[in-house]
């Protein structure tokens, strides 16, 4: 049963256009989401993330909004730069031995913007 | 501090063989994680360790998949009578607070 769903398994987008990255999950139990942006041959890299109690945290470029009713989540890239073409890989988190939390990941979508 | 890093980077061995990697995370964290990644898939979490102890385990980690921290500062992975189906990238992760997880550049295994 996969919780975090990334539908598309690929975008393309022109440079300078909107790059719009999506997510769903199942688990209502999940309060904390982040985006993660992975390079072939690295480890992912934090990108951004919101708590349950938000629905929408920006960071430059970079803006993430919740709809916990619709249990979905979406990345906002703008201006997309070829240097995002990456994939990117959403993923949700519930708390468990305290404060420590594990993390669901969605399976990825590859981003890939066009000069 | 130069991030957490992984060794070794690539592993090909032969199917029934042993295999061991290590994992240093940044010094001051105390929490460290192991998670597995195949391809086409996100990454699946595995284990977590808070110091030495390991708090949390998946139904992804069998008998033959055994994790250790000694001194609460390197880990290390081990997995024995490896099997086909254990060829992924497998990631460690380590974190000060439990959020915001800083990865390493992982350990690519391939079981021949």
């Amino acid at each position: 049963d996969q919780q975090v769903k990334q539908n598309s398994p690929s975008l393309s987008v022109q440079e300078g256009r909107i790059s719009i990255l999506n997510c769903d999950y199942t688990n209502s139990m999940f309060d904390y989401f982040l985006w993660y942006k992975k390079y072939p041959a690295e480890g992912p890299t934090f990108l951004i993330s919101i708590s349950s109690i938000k629905d929408k945290n920006e960071d430059g470029r970079f803006t993430v909004f919740l709809n916990k009713s619709a249990k979905h989540l979406s990345l906002h890239i703008v201006p997309s730069q070829p240097g995002d073409s990456a994939v990117y890989f959403c993923a949700a988190s519930t708390t468990f031995s305290g404060s420590a939390r594990q993390l669901t990941f969605g399976s990825g979508t590859q981003l890939t913007v066009l000069p | 501090d130069t991030g957490v890093s992984q060794d070794p980077r690539h592993k090909i061995t032969k199917r029934g063989q042993n295999v061991t990697f290590r994992c240093d995370p940044i010094s001051e964290h105390n929490r460290l994680y192991w998670y597995r990644q195949t391809l086409g898939q996100g990454p699946e979490f595995l284990t977590y360790f808070q110091n030495e102890a390991q708090l949390e385990k998946s139904r992804l980690l069998s008998d033959r998949f055994s994790a250790e921290r000694p001194k609460g500062s390197f880990s290390t992975l081990e997995i024995q009578r490896t099997e086909q189906g254990d060829s992924a990238m497998y990631l460690c992760a380590s974190s000060p607070t439990g959020q915001g997880y800083t990865f390493g550049s992982g350990t690519r295994l391939t079981v021949v």
